[in-house]
């Protein structure tokens, strides 16, 4: 799977849109970018993920450039409960069975 | 509710003893995996499985055993021959096929404190 580079934390207000880049510059053809999010102490939960066009479910939305060197996952209106770790992951599916987590960003919603 | 059941979610062992952590899943999935987590970091992939009495080694699997016996159980002994045992433990499940295979369904977690 290729690389992805997050940033280590970000800071957003709630109600605001939270956007959470992530470059993945190596990313091949049939790789997907996948978004996790894990609240401190819990298992990691999958949001959403998405190949070349932008996708949008209950949870968030993914932005993913023309070129998908890079994607921007975006909780339309984060609320406390929106602190969490995301993780960025480029995987490619199929028989490959490994996702690989790297550190992530930590968002922290600000009241 | 279909999920996936980690147990126990805390425990203490002293050195030299071996621990064995039980993860069990009712969603019917093929696969299962196991995660071991340290403080400010990612995961990294202990072992998986995609079917019955078969298993891979992930990136970190010296010092632990799986058994996939069951489709539904996937259980890991961390021996006494692991050398960092302390950490956060995640089990978590996927299907193999007929959709988003790249989603991974989580339990909460297991801490193994060694003393």
């Amino acid at each position: 799977d290729a690389k992805t580079t997050q940033p280590t934390s970000m800071d957003c207000a709630e109600g605001r849109a939270a956007n959470l880049p992530c470059n993945h510059s190596t990313i091949s053809g049939n790789e997907y970018v996948y978004w996790y999010r894990q609240i401190h102490s819990q298992g990691p939960q999958y949001i959403i993920h998405g190949l070349k066009n932008n996708e949008t479910n209950e949870m968030a939305s993914l932005i993913i450039t023309e070129d998908r060197k890079s994607s921007t996952l975006i909780l339309p209106h984060a609320t406390l409960r929106d602190t969490a770790v995301y993780y960025c992951i480029a995987h490619s599916g199929g028989s490959n069975y490994k996702l690989t987590f790297g550190k992530g960003t930590l968002l922290t919603v600000n009241p | 509710d279909g999920g996936i059941t980690q147990s126990p979610k805390y425990l203490f062992r002293k050195e030299g003893q071996n621990v064995t952590l039980s993860c069990e899943q009712n969603l019917n999935h093929d696969a299962m995996y196991w995660y071991r987590q340290d403080p400010g970091q990612g995961l990294r992939l202990i072992y998986y499985s995609q079917i019955v009495n078969d298993f891979q080694k992930g990136d970190i699997a010296e010092g632990y055993s799986v058994s996939r016996e069951k489709k539904e159980s996937f259980p890991l002994t961390v021996t006494s021959a692991q050398k960092n045992p302390t950490a956060f433990y995640l089990c978590a499940s996927s299907k193999l096929a007929g959709g988003n295979t790249g989603e991974l369904f989580f339990g909460e977690g297991s801490r193994l404190t060694v003393l």
